[in-house]
């Protein structure tokens, strides 16, 4: 299955300021799935990256908090903007992986603390 | 538009029981189910998947589920629980475009 890179694994940031989240993979993929993971709770799925075109938002998420590159078919970036303590939460990227490409395989997660 | 509800926020076992996690979904298309455990501290990790085939799906560590078209449903099943189980459950549901998440439930174990 793939491998899943991300960057940063954690950081602590100030009440509004903005914060990038790099996902790297290690082979060519069409879609990459950012979701978020509040403490204690599920995931939720942010937005869909596909190369060469604007993310799709999930319901409850909008571009301008959550802005996404896809430069090409192996890296995403994820911004988090104008950061409230309410996005305290672990950014996860992930992609469809194995035989099949049914499986969604996750990067290890980037988790944010907003003081 | 698809949906996964998971039954019990908590479940309690002791060591050597059954564990029984519930999982229903709502798909207008053929689903495919996944079941995913999160250690504490750690990421994501598939149990296991049914996409197509035998309804009866095994996976790692002695965990089974059956998909069940007719109850919408896609339990997952142990036979014995051991206390290095304890973990928080996700039961997912989708396809090749996206997944939902079910609320996860989180399984404690006692000696």
């Amino acid at each position: 299955s793939a491998v899943i890179s991300q960057k940063p694994s954690r950081d602590i940031c100030q009440r509004g300021t903005s914060l990038t989240i790099q996902c790297q993979v290690d082979s060519q993929v069409t879609m990459m799935f950012w979701y978020r993971q509040q403490p204690g709770q599920s995931l939720t799925l942010i937005a869909t990256a596909n190369q060469g075109s604007e993310a799709t938002y999930e319901s409850g998420f909008v571009i301008d908090k959550f802005p996404i590159s896809r430069p090409n078919l192996t890296f995403s970036t994820l911004t988090v903007s104008n950061m409230s303590p309410e996005d305290s939460s672990i950014y996860l990227c992930s992609v469809f992986t194995g035989a099949g490409a049914n499986v969604l395989t996750f990067g290890a997660g980037s988790r944010l603390t907003v003081l | 538009a698809q949906s996964v509800t998971q039954l019990g926020s908590h479940v309690s076992v002791s060591e050597g029981a059954l564990v029984l996690l519930r999982c229903n979904y709502s798909s207008s298309v053929p689903p495919y189910l996944f079941w995913y455990v999160q250690y504490p501290n750690q990421g994501l990790q598939l149990l296991l998947k049914y996409t197509t085939g035998a309804t009866l799906v095994k996976g790692i560590n002695g965990f089974e589920a059956e998909f069940k078209k007719s109850e919408t449903s896609f339990h997952l099943t142990k036979p014995s629980a051991h206390m290095s189980d304890a973990a928080e459950y996700f039961c997912a549901v989708g396809n090749t475009d996206k997944l939902i998440f079910g609320t996860g439930t989180r399984l404690q174990v006692f000696p």
